[in-house]
């Protein structure tokens, strides 16, 4: 079954407001990904964190590492209509070196 | 630089059909995956190939798919015969390095199944 968790599952926003959403994982991640897959699009990837408690910018999203390399969060500030899709994680897990994909949030704007 | 391509982008197909799917990952990759996408889930990993070898192929329900990857560039994911079940996007990805870097994903074929 899925070994990385994300939460929400939807994320309904105003335009300008902020948000976060959060993965988890039951085991200790080596690397975690984050990719953005727009409506009937494909996953594009954003970003890979390694280190422990990392925290990483682009423009409006900050994505986090845990310390204990087991969850990671993404933050958007001032969202906008452009931010509307499904983000996924994605952890590399340490036993077996496996990528295994969260169900994503799903973030619809409202203007 | 071009992109993961794969065809055809959409398939409708009748249960018990076979169908079958392409990827030409990105020149270099030595790794190429096959991903099933099911509507309102995260990607499933089928199928990693580094080269021409594989190297998960834990998840592939093999009573039903196979996928080859001759001389370790292009790539074929066949599924015979097909279930309901089966209706998802098919997304081909290829990386750099062995180890999951980050992955290029191709705008995937969508099956239904009818």
């Amino acid at each position: 079954g899925q070994q990385v968790m994300q939460i929400p599952q939807y994320q309904h926003v105003q335009e300008g407001e902020d948000f976060t959403t959060y993965c988890n994982s039951s085991t200790t991640l080596s690397n975690i990904q984050w990719y953005k897959q727009r409506p009937g699009g494909h996953p594009v990837f954003l970003i890979q964190l390694v280190k422990s408690g990392e925290v990483k910018k682009q423009k409006r999203l900050t994505f986090q590492f845990g310390e204990a390399k087991k969850n990671s969060s993404l933050h958007i500030t001032a969202t906008q209509t452009t931010d509307v899709g499904t983000y996924f994680c994605a952890g590399l897990r340490s036993n077996d070196y496996k990528l295994s994909f969260g169900a994503g949030t799903t973030v619809t704007v409202r203007a | 630089e071009a992109g993961v391509a794969q065809s055809p982008r959409y398939k409708i197909i009748e249960k018990r059909q076979s169908v079958a799917f392409w990827c030409n990952p990105i020149s270099g990759h030595a790794t190429l995956y096959w991903y099933q996408q099911i509507l309102g889930q995260g990607p499933k990993l089928l199928i990693q190939f580094q080269n021409n070898g594989v190297v998960d192929d834990s998840q592939l329900p093999k009573d039903r798919f196979s996928a080859e990857r001759l001389k370790g560039v292009d790539s074929t994911l066949k599924i015979q015969p097909a279930k309901l079940e089966d209706s998802a996007v098919y997304l081909c990805a290829s990386s750099l390095e062995g180890v999951p870097g980050e992955l290029f994903f191709g705008e995937g074929s969508r099956l239904t199944v009818l």
